[in-house]
């Protein structure tokens, strides 16, 4: 594809509720990332997707906080259980191997 | 663990006006450096890199940066600067090749 698209691209919920973020990444990359950009904590790492390697989940913040890649391409990011702290800008990015990382425009994530 | 610290969070410049933009980076072994510039509403979108080679690196949009080791430093240039370069600007060392840490950012603003 022309680049990494995310859906949606606003979420709003309620505390309590599960969210379930998508990333479509640049056809052929063969990895993919996740990270959250929120005021308090700024850009950080969450998870890293690596052909069929197992990915490196050691940015996640907790357990309620899982992914998956299916097929080598569309990833979802599951928040169970959302709370306000989990409101931030959740951005995708995806590479060739472990080159340069191409992010999409991110879904803006807001626990009520 | 790798970080990275960018000192100035906002700098204001009149357009047509040299621009710098500082980064140091703590990592044990040599990094790959990255400068990512987010504008309004906008995903990230990665100006150079610095892997190995040419400690001068030139990037995209007239940008350039000088890897400095004895310094730890990464700092991003620009000779003159246009009024579409306001922006907010990410420094980045990446762990393991993929893994990004990212500055908390620096915010410019160009005045006409």
């Amino acid at each position: 594809g022309a680049g990494v698209s995310q859906s949606p691209s606003n979420k709003v919920t309620e505390k309590g509720k599960d969210v379930e973020l998508r990333c479509d990444p640049i056809s052929g990359h063969t990895a993919l990332y996740w990270y959250r950009q929120s005021l308090g904590q700024g850009l950080e790492f969450l998870i890293y997707f690596q052909g069929n390697s197992a990915p490196d989940k050691s940015g996640l913040p907790s357990d309620r906080f899982s992914a998956e890649r299916t097929g080598g391409s569309v990833s979802t990011l599951t928040i169970q259980r959302t709370q306000q702290e989990d409101s931030a800008v959740y951005l995708c990015a995806s590479s060739l191997g472990s080159g340069k990382q191409f992010f999409g425009p991110g879904t803006r994530l807001t626990v009520l | 663990a790798q970080s990275v610290t960018q000192p100035d969070i906002h700098i204001t410049v009149s357009e047509g006006a040299s621009l710098e933009l500082r980064c140091n980076y703590s990592y044990g072994a040599t990094p790959y450096l990255f400068w990512y510039v987010q504008s309004p509403g906008q995903g990230l979108q990665l100006l150079l890199k610095y892997f190995s080679g040419d400690t001068l690196v030139q990037g995209i949009k007239g940008f350039e940066a000088e890897f400095k080791r004895s310094q730890s430093s990464f700092n991003l240039r620009k000779p003159s600067v246009h009024w579409s370069d306001a922006a907010e600007y990410f420094c980045a060392v990446a762990a393991e090749g993929y893994k990004l840490s990212f500055g908390a950012g620096t915010t410019v603003t160009v005045r006409a």
